[in-house]
């Protein structure tokens, strides 16, 4: 079946450093979307990519839906401490309701 | 606040109770999904219901049954649990004809005792 690799696993970064991780896909999908989930709570929707090469920000995010299809980026700037949390992606194919999760990176603030 | 409301936030039952968790969304979504949230794991999807018709069902035990009565209101009906069932479970809704953008409630955390 579908599989979503997402890496790093965890990242632990100084305050002000700039964040990079992704997604690859073992297949296409024709969107992508980014999330970051606080401890106890729901995952929180940061960014929505639907068209290959597509590049999105939202503050100091910013997420890029990969020329292949098969990889999205997540980019965030001058991290600060509530930056902290797990980022999860999440793809879907065209014809299906599914979406599929990568396992999050988890990523760690140090003042 | 996302839209999707999740009652209760907390859950403590037995292998012999039967409970329900209820999911709610306020954003005229056509599509509503159960996934299962364990550590250490990426989420599971378990159902997926489209114009109140399931459309999904990833394999899930019988001791999951879930209903959606209507386009918003989603239900998971729990019976005969296992420990390992204990989880953080997260209803989420989605437009699909106008967006893909997938909503997320705060979750159920469950214990199965």
């Amino acid at each position: 079946g579908q599989q979503l690799n997402q890496s790093p696993q965890s990242m632990f970064i100084q305050e002000g450093e700039d964040v990079s991780m992704n997604c690859t896909s073992s297949s296409i999908f024709n969107t992508w979307l980014w999330y970051k989930q606080d401890p106890g709570e729901g995952p929180v929707l940061l960014i929505a990519l639907y068209k290959a090469g597509e590049l999105t920000s939202n503050g100091r995010l910013t997420a890029q839906f990969g020329i292949t299809r098969k990889d999205s980026f997540l980019n965030i700037s001058a991290s600060i401490p509530s930056d902290v949390g797990i980022y999860f992606c999440a793809g879907r194919a065209s014809g299906t309701y599914k979406y599929i999760f990568g396992t999050g990176t988890r990523l760690k603030v140090l003042a | 606040e996302t839209g999707v409301t999740q009652t209760p936030r907390h859950l403590v039952m037995g292998m012999t109770n039967k409970k329900s968790l209820k999911c709610e969304q306020h954003l005229g979504h056509n599509a509503m999904y159960w996934y299962k949230q364990s550590a250490k794991k990426p989420l599971e999807l378990m159902f997926v219901y489209n114009f109140k018709e399931q459309t999904e069902n990833n394999s899930v035990p019988s001791r999951f049954s879930p209903e959606c009565p209507n386009s918003s209101h989603l239900f998971l009906h729990l019976h005969t649990l296992q420990p390992e069932d204990s989880a953080l479970y997260l209803c989420a809704s989605t437009a699909l004809a106008d967006s893909n953008e997938q909503f997320f409630g705060p979750g159920t955390r469950l214990t199965v005792l």
